[in-house]
């Protein structure tokens, strides 16, 4: 039992170029979400998902998009990467116990450098 | 909206000491989940606690306690005999237990341990 991994760990990217962070959980969680981490302000949720098919916006979705085709997967796309997007993003799973998210289980986190 | 403030971003307790690190979040709901979380230096993200708005009774995990005073919206942690491994970020977080989905954190709290 894997729990929830993420890759990769470490990123660096170039102004405007793209990338994917993947996500995976193999605990048949129906809610999984994104963090980003910054110093001082605590985790800030990005975007959600509540089943395959489903997502929503989070606190700060803005430069992130988000798909969920299986239970198992839910990668975070970055468009066109800038220097605000540079933090420690967060991948986490949790199963929906009485109607909402419970103890959520995360992943090991991905620090990105954009410059 | 809901919100969670932690008011301690940091703070400092000698080795086998106690230490209380507060919380408090705002709502108008009165069916939600709280939570405290650990960051040790590895960065993974652990559940310490959790209470469920509708018990009374404040939950106990060995060293680790809760004093939650739904009325006045505080969820404080009290860790007892405190050890080296206690050096952590402490999240505390909020979610409701149906509709938005959204999980709320803290900006945290950092506790270093003293030998």
């Amino acid at each position: 039992n894997a729990g929830v991994t993420q890759t990769p760990k470490f990123q660096v990217l170039k102004t405007g170029q793209s990338m994917t962070l993947q996500c995976a959980q193999d605990m048949n969680h129906e809610y999984m979400s994104w963090y980003r981490q910054d110093p001082g302000m605590g985790l800030r949720l990005i975007h959600y998902s509540v089943g395959a098919g489903i997502t929503d916006q989070g606190e700060v979705p803005n430069g992130y998009n988000v798909s969920r085709s299986t239970t198992e997967d839910f990668p975070l796309r970055l468009l066109s990467a800038a220097p605000s997007q540079t933090s420690v993003y967060f991948c986490a799973s949790s199963s929906l116990l009485a109607g909402g998210p419970y103890e959520q289980y995360f992943g090991p986190g991905t620090r990105l450098t954009v410059t | 909206a809901q919100t969670v403030t932690q008011s301690q971003p940091e703070m400092s307790v000698q080795e086998a000491e106690t230490v209380t690190l507060s919380c408090t979040y705002d709502t108008s709901e009165s069916n939600y989940y709280l939570f405290w979380y650990k960051q040790p230096p590895s960065r993974q993200m652990i559940l310490v606690i959790r209470q469920e708005a509708y018990k009374q009774q404040n939950a106990t995990e060995n060293r680790f306690s809760v004093n939650f005073q739904k009325a006045a919206k505080s969820f404080s942690l009290k860790i007892s005999d405190s050890q080296l491994g206690d050096t952590a970020m402490y999240f505390c977080a909020f979610t409701l237990t149906s509709g938005t989905y959204k999980y709320i954190f803290g900006t945290g709290t950092r506790l270093k341990v003293l030998a």
